[in-house]
């Protein structure tokens, strides 16, 4: 059975730095695709950023780019997302989720609640 | 960036009715486009890919159509389980923009 566990969310202050972890068992992050996807309070999903591959398939949302940055570590099947410079605007619920082709997110977590605010 | 237009935004139908939601991409994305189910306080659940193809395990009054820019949602005979808000999403090219969602309800 496939599970991804989403942590790291939390109370941050506007400016501040955020790393978000996302755990994968039953599914090798190294050789599939895994995006962080969020989702602001009452409001619609976004796509943030996707990592595949030897790390050079890495793409963000052109608004986010610069602040956020995306990661793994094959030794831990875990998938992470840095975030800095952190605003309210960046208040929302984030997942990871993870799948075996482009395009289609096949397998989502719980999500991990991010509130930026002073 | 390519955008989606998604309609309409909310919905209410009856338990056994025909509903019906459109996705517009403001450019040809192909066939390159995905529908997903989201209840409340839980995580998006994929329901078609590719635009028309169901997910295993998805019941089969969910389906999908389209191509180009013009796609289409459709369960057959909605029932109470299936309220929930809808998404659709393109993959063609980066950013892989969401609709604004449709929210359903029952009537």
């Amino acid at each position: 059975e496939v599970q991804l566990v989403e942590t790291g969310g939390g109370l941050i202050q506007p400016g501040g730095s955020l790393r978000l972890s996302c755990a994968a068992s039953g599914f090798t992050v190294s050789s599939n695709y895994m995006t962080w996807v969020r989702q602001a309070p009452g409001k619609g999903l976004e796509w943030v950023s996707v990592i595949h591959g030897g790390g050079g398939y890495i793409y963000y949302a052109d608004s986010l780019k610069g602040r956020f940055t995306i990661s793994r570590d094959n030794s831990k099947n875990t998938v992470y997302l840095q975030m800095n410079s952190l605003r309210a605007d960046d208040t929302a619920v984030y997942y990871c989720a993870g799948s075996y082709s482009y395009g289609s997110l096949d397998y989502w977590g719980q999500g991990t609640l991010v509130t930026v605010s002073s | 960036d390519i955008q989606m237009t998604q309609s309409p935004s909310s919905l209410s139908a009856s338990v056994g009715d025909r509903v019906t939601i459109t996705c517009q991409a403001s450019q040809d994305i192909s066939k390159f486009l995905n529908w997903y189910q989201q209840k409340p306080g839980k995580a998006p659940k994929l329901l078609i890919y590719e635009a028309s193809n169901l997910q295993t395990g998805v019941p089969s009054r969910f389906s999908g159509s389209g191509s180009g820019t013009d796609f289409t949602f459709t369960i057959t005979s909605l029932q109470p389980e299936d309220i929930a808000t809808y998404y659709c999403q393109q993959y063609d090219s980066f950013p892989y923009i969401f609709g604004q969602g449709t929210k359903l309800e029952i009537k």
